[in-house]
């Protein structure tokens, strides 16, 4: 069975501080796929970044930055100086190499990140 | 215009209106879906197309009724819906090939009275 936990369901934090948002999979296929998604205040979920199960390569993109570890199932994200526009939900999510692109999305992080 | 839209993006309907929700794709994929999003509640996937194809219907009622006239362009039907039908309701597309990214539109906030 695929799964996604986020085990953190809100996180707040004052402006500048960095913060590690939790992703945690569950799959047996050796090809799957995990992925990033913000969802601002207005809904739209916005793609962050996409990472296949051969390339645990760690990336950096800005303030952004994903460690991907197939040792622990983990694809935790991290905001460096964090600013009051980075406020949104967070949604880590799954798609197995044979489930035809169905993606299994986590719960959903809440960060406040206040002036 | 790029990317996905929707309209409306705001809908208040009663039990026994009949409407429907519309996403368009200007990204040239050939692959669209409907997502359910309830409060607290993770995305839940409804529909899935494939080149004009319903390839996946997630058990969903068969008050909500999936249109997809071309690749670019995806309809959700609605009637007779229950309150537990309020959610925002987000349509998405990408390349059909495997686990390509999926791209989502702003989605229509649907309150059913």
């Amino acid at each position: 069975a695929q799964k996604v936990t986020q085990a953190q369901t809100e996180i707040s934090v004052v402006e500048k501080e960095d913060v590690t948002l939790d992703c945690v999979y569950e799959t047996r296929d050796t090809t799957y796929y995990l992925f990033w998604y913000k969802q601002p205040p207005s809904g739209e979920l916005v793609f962050l970044i996409r990472r296949n199960s051969f390339d645990e390569q760690n990336e950096i993109s800005g303030r952004y930055s994903w460690n991907f570890q197939k040792s622990t199932s983990s694809f935790n994200f991290t905001i460096t100086a964090s600013q009051v526009v980075d406020s949104a939900v967070y949604f880590c999510a799954l798609s197995a190499g044979n489930q035809g692109g169905k993606l299994i999305f986590g719960q959903g992080t809440e960060l406040s990140v206040k002036p | 215009e790029t990317g996905v839209t929707q309209t409306p993006r705001h809908l208040v309907m009663g039990m026994t209106n009949k409407k429907s929700l519309k996403c368009e794709q200007h990204l040239g994929h050939n692959a669209m879906y409907w997502y359910k999003q309830s409060a607290k509640k993770p995305l839940e996937l409804m529909f899935v197309y494939n080149f004009k194809e319903q390839t996946e219907n997630n058990s969903v009622p068969s008050r909500f009724s999936p249109e997809c006239p071309n690749s670019s362009h995806l309809f959700l039907h609605l009637h007779t819906l229950q309150p537990e039908d309020s959610a925002l309701y987000l349509c998405a597309s990408s390349q059909p090939t495997g686990s390509e990214t999926q791209y989502f539109g702003p989605g229509t906030r649907l309150l059913v009275l």
